[in-house]
């Protein structure tokens, strides 16, 4: 009953580090979401992927990298943290597109002092 | 791009009372879906729901995709059902990638 699994839950970054957020789904979706989520605020696409070796940029894309080596993975990087990543970080997945449930991780909490 | 509103934003509900959530959207969607985010963060689907009613116990749902709305029902309200409720609606591109876009959510607090 794993699901949609992010690692890891919390992180304090200093700013200008570097990290990655990884994303695991057990259900053989083709499509991965990364979404943030700021206080008081809905949730924002920052990158998608619509099958393994595939990314595309959402709402939100800079300073961010992503990539989908395999279909189960989908590893959100990154490079330069600032203050203004400071977010709780939500990957999700679905089979496809109409008639699909897109189901959610439980979230990363990330701060960048 | 398309957008998505919803009303009202914020709801203080007494223990039992029914109350009615609902998400207007701007143009043509192909998936609509209802999550509840509970006060621990977590996001739990409720109704994927592009059209049509739906009942769950409690919680019902209804979308006129031609009118460009969707109505959340919550009847007999417990203090479980606090938390944030957000409309996501699905759409394909002219480019055939698709997007899922988030309304900014309905903060329900409901009072013993």
């Amino acid at each position: 009953n794993a699901g949609v699994t992010q690692t890891p839950k919390f992180r304090v970054l200093k700013t200008g580090q570097s990290m990655t957020l990884l994303c695991a789904q057990d259900m053989n979706h083709e499509y991965m979401y990364w979404y943030r989520q700021d206080p008081g605020m809905g949730l924002r696409l920052i990158h998608y992927s619509v099958g393994e070796g595939t990314t595309a940029k959402g709402e939100v894309p800079d300073g961010y990298n992503v990539s989908r080596l395999k279909k189960q993975n989908f590893l959100l990087g990154l490079e330069s943290a600032a203050p203004s990543q400071t977010s709780v970080y939500f990957c999700a997945s679905s089979f496809g597109t109409d008639g699909n449930t897109i189901y959610f991780g439980e979230g990363s909490w990330l701060t960048v002092v | 791009g398309i957008q998505v509103e919803q009303s009202p934003p914020d709801l203080i509900l007494q223990e039992g009372a029914n109350s009615t959530l609902r998400c207007n959207f701007s143009d043509s969607v192909n998936n609509l879906q209802w999550f509840h985010q509970n006060p621990w963060g977590q996001l739990i689907n409720l109704f994927y729901i592009p059209s049509g009613t739906k009942q769950n116990g409690r919680l019902s749902a209804t979308t006129v995709a031609t009118e460009r709305y969707s109505l959340l029902y919550i009847s007999s309200s417990q203090t479980t059902d606090s938390g944030v409720y957000f409309c996501a609606v699905g759409r394909v591109l002219s480019s055939g990638t698709y997007k899922y876009i988030f309304g900014t959510g309905t903060r329900l607090k409901v009072l013993a």
